[in-house]
């Protein structure tokens, strides 16, 4: 059974940029989350999607913005890059969401971002 | 916030049990207390949950105090590949709006040593 998969793994871009990073959660699973990952701040969650509606959404300014679509893959994108964004950024998707009870997330490898 | 309390670093000699305590003194009746590991550059990895009674499979043993404001994970022979920062989450799975979200704190590295 395959994993959940993020891609690009690695990335670069340049202040004031824009990036769109990937997910595709594992066959059969419906809710997709992502999360921030830097030494400073730790993990943070920054949105769970759930049959393509935005469900639940962490403390992050607009730039960072996602969509999940009707296969149940999602994107993530963020709007002009600021250095602070350098971060490992993580996608975890599960079988259901509020209400039903599940076996923890899967969590993905992650995209790590460098912005310069 | 994070809702739990670890301590930051614990070492532990490999084959022998890690202990891995957390505090969750403000836990409310319908929060499940959910533990997960990341190993350097991988993603987190889901380990155990429970509610009230204790929980064993095969990574680990999951005890969870009487009123439920502490509990240990406990990894009955810890191994090199067990290294790695251990968090201890509480996470509301029935009804309510932050049911998505997990709330990581700083965790417990966790080093075992040959």
């Amino acid at each position: 059974k395959a994993g959940v998969t993020q891609t690009p793994r690695y990335l670069i871009k340049t202040r004031g940029q824009q990036v769109t990073l990937s997910c595709s959660p594992i066959s059969g699973h419906r809710s997709v989350s992502w999360y921030q990952q830097t030494p400073g701040q730790g993990l943070q969650f920054l949105f769970e999607y759930f049959s393509e509606t935005q469900r639940n959404k962490g403390n992050f300014p607009g730039r960072f913005s996602g969509r999940q679509f009707s296969n149940s893959r999602s994107e993530m994108n963020v709007s002009t890059l600021e250095l602070g964004d350098s971060a490992l950024y993580l996608c975890a998707s599960s079988t259901g969401w509020a209400g039903v009870m599940d076996y923890g997330y899967t969590f993905g490898s992650g995209t790590r971002l460098t912005v310069v | 916030d994070a809702k739990t309390t670890q301590p930051p670093s614990m070492d532990c000699a490999e084959g022998r049990a890690a202990n891995l305590p957390c505090n969750h003194s403000t836990i409310s009746g319908n929060e499940y207390v959910y533990w997960y590991r990341q190993i350097h550059s991988q993603g987190p990895q889901y380990i155990i949950h429970g509610l009230k009674n204790n929980e064993t499979n095969e990574m680990a043993s999951l005890i969870i105090t009487e009123d439920r404001k502490s509990s240990t994970l406990i990894l009955p022979h810890a191994t090199l590949r067990d290294t790695a920062v251990y968090y201890c989450i509480v996470r509301d799975s029935h009804g309510s709006s932050n049911t998505g979200k997990l709330i990581f704190g700083q965790g417990t590295t966790l080093q075992v040593k040959p």
